[in-house]
């Protein structure tokens, strides 16, 4: 069974600036598919950006990038010009062509301050 | 397109007792899932369903039945209930199951007292 890990429970950082979320991934399958979601504390889970693991460029949406890195098992988020709006849970998921469960990590807690 | 639907949005439930959440979704999808998010934790995977009249056990199943007679709904019932079942449960669904997004409802904050 695969697992996901979300080693930071909580980060923060300052307005305008850059953070990094990390994510590890455990799975025996070539063929998968990695997901960032954003809980904000309306509780409603937005997606953040996708990647596909055949997919060696990075997949990058507006101010998030993702660091993937296929032999580490690790997809990385990386939040650009963080806003007060970023403030959120942030969950790393993970789904394999072979299986047909979604995954998720622990999650981190980000807090954007002013 | 009113997406995944989930009700009640709360409910407090008495120990030993039983209740059906309840979960729809209008957008044709055959993936769904039931999840409960414990405070501060991450989503755990209740059961999923790949289509009409087939259903699979997640991560965490006990205590959990669910059904899928149609494509649009799958209930979750908690029969029994015990306060361990405090928790928020989402309800998701997807077109299929790899490189498309899940569709998440707004969830259920579920109490046994």
């Amino acid at each position: 069974a695969q697992t996901v890990t979300q080693s930071q429970p909580e980060m923060s950082v300052q307005e305008a600036e850059t953070v990094t979320l990390s994510c590890t991934y455990d799975t025996s399958e070539s063929n998968y598919y990695l997901f960032w979601y954003k809980q904000p504390p309306s509780r409603q889970m937005i997606l953040v950006i996708r990647q596909e693991a055949y997919k060696q460029q990075n997949a990058t949406e507006n101010r998030f990038s993702v660091n993937f890195q296929k032999a580490a098992k690790s997809f990385s988020l990386k939040i650009s010009d963080s806003q007060l709006g970023d403030t959120a849970m942030y969950f790393c998921a993970f789904i394999d062509n072979a299986g047909n469960m979604l995954t998720f990590g622990g999650g981190t807690r980000l807090m954007v301050k002013p | 397109n009113a997406g995944v639907t989930q009700t009640p949005k709360f409910h407090i439930l008495k120990i030993g007792q039983s209740m059906t959440l309840q979960c729809t979704q209008d957008m044709n999808h055959n993936y769904m899932y039931w999840y409960r998010q414990d405070p501060g934790m991450g989503l755990k995977l209740i059961y999923y369903s790949v289509g009409a009249g087939i259903t699979d056990k997640g991560e965490v199943p006990n205590g959990y039945n669910v059904s899928r007679s149609t494509t649009e709904d799958f209930p979750l019932r908690l029969e029994l209930a015990a306060p361990s079942q405090t928790s928020v449960y989402f309800c998701a669904s997807s077109p299929r199951h790899t490189n498309t997004e899940a569709f998440f409802g707004q969830g259920t904050r579920l109490t046994v007292v």
